[in-house]
Order: C-alpha cells, then structure tokens, then sequence
C-alpha cells in the first residue's frame, strides 16, 4: 500500500536559518504529492503541491521536488520566519482510477518552531 | 478560491445529546468530502469517505452509528456525533475533494468537548 515517512520532529530553528523537512514516500503508479501546514488551533491549508515527476511546487518561499528516483518530496525554505512555526504534513493522492481516488495518505506530521 | 468552511468551530456539549458538524465548500463543488478525528499532537486519522448521493464509506474501527454521515449536496456534508461521551472530545476536522484540482481543500476543524 501507499505510505509516507517523514523525518522525526520536532525542529527548533532560529529566524533566518536554512529549513529542510525530508519526506519519502511509498506508492504504486504516479501519485501526486503535496506539502500541507497547520497552524495552532486550525485545520490543513495546502502549502505547495506537485503532480509528476521533476515538478517543482513552491508557495511563500518554500519549495520542494517531486523526485521519482529517490522516492522524496523534501520541504525546503531559505530563511525561515517566527510566523512558519507551524505543523507540516507531507501527503501523497493516488493516481486517479479505482477506488480511494481523492484520498490522501499522510507523514506523521513534522513540529517546527522558529526563534526570534 | 477552493474554500471550506466547517460550523461550529467550538461546541460543548453534555454526555449523551448529539452534536451535528457541517461541511461546506464554498466556491466549488465536491463529490467527495472527508471526516477526519485529530489528537493532540498527531496527526490526522481519517475517519470516513463521504460521496454525494451515497453512503458514507467508514474506516476501520469506526462506529457508522455513532458517527452519522449525510452528504446530502455538492457543497455540504454534515457528522452528526450521537450520544456522545467524553472520549468523544476531540478536533474533527473535514476536508473537499476538488477534482478539477485534484486536491483535498480542509475545513478550519471543530473543537468538540463532551462534559
């Protein structure tokens, strides 16, 4: 079956460093991969998403790479800010067809905390 | 665009009434939604697959009964938690699938405590 792994948290960074969150995943036929955050006390807002190998998402400075070589979709950002503190899920939806279209299977969730 | 709003986003409830959540997508349409149960500090247990027209598709290990499912529209699902108890309280959080995008758009959750 599908799964997804993501690296173990938490991470405590300081504002203006260098972020990576790695994520690998496991699956049959072409998925696509997304990067959700939550914020305390709210529900998932979609990051950044790719849908095929060698596709590159990107939203408000983050970025990551659909690689289908090794298998990873790894969360990076540049400078990092105290208002990224959040929860990040790495999620991968099936390739279409079948049954369980439209569902995601999800990482177990990465803390970061940010310090000014 | 691609928005979802959930109501109530905080309900205390007494042991034993049932408590309704409603799930919409406001600005497309869903033939699939999602019913997801989180616990602090993990992550999200999906909890039943909720189509348009049809019966709800539920998860292993989750009671039909007690976690009623009615996707009675293209923009609305509603759970309905019946005779909840205290080990019922948690962060239920629903999500729409836009096939045009190809991507499920979450709700803000709702925060239900059982006394």
């Amino acid at each position: 079956g599908n799964s997804v792994t993501q690296m173990e948290g938490p991470v405590t960074l300081s504002e203006e460093a260098f972020l990576t969150i790695n994520c690998t995943y496991t699956a049959t036929g072409y998925p696509s991969l997304f990067w959700y955050v939550q914020y305390p006390g709210e529900g998932l807002q979609l990051l950044l998403k790719a849908t095929k190998a060698d596709d590159k998402g990107s939203n408000k400075g983050f970025e990551a790479t659909y690689r289908k070589e090794t298998t990873s979709f790894h969360l990076e950002k540049g400078s990092v800010q105290v208002s990224d503190s959040a929860v990040y899920f790495c999620a991968l939806l099936k390739s279409a067809g079948g049954t369980s279209y439209g569902k995601l299977t999800f990482g177990q969730g990465t803390i970061l905390t940010v310090h000014p | 665009g691609a928005v979802v709003s959930q109501h109530p986003s905080w309900v205390i409830c007494k042991s034993g009434t049932s408590v309704k959540i409603e799930c919409r997508s406001l600005d497309f349409q869903a033939t699939t939604m999602f019913w997801y149960r989180q616990f602090p500090k993990q992550s999200l247990m999906l909890m039943a697959t909720s189509n348009e027209g049809s019966k709800a598709t539920y998860e292993q290990g989750v009671e039909k009964d007690k976690f009623l499912i009615n996707h009675a529209s293209l923009t609305l699902s509603t759970l309905t938690v019946t005779s909840a108890h205290p080990e019922d309280s948690s962060f239920y959080i629903c999500s729409a699938f836009s096939g045009n995008q190809e991507t499920q758009y979450f709700g803000p959750g709702t925060r239900l405590l059982v006394l």
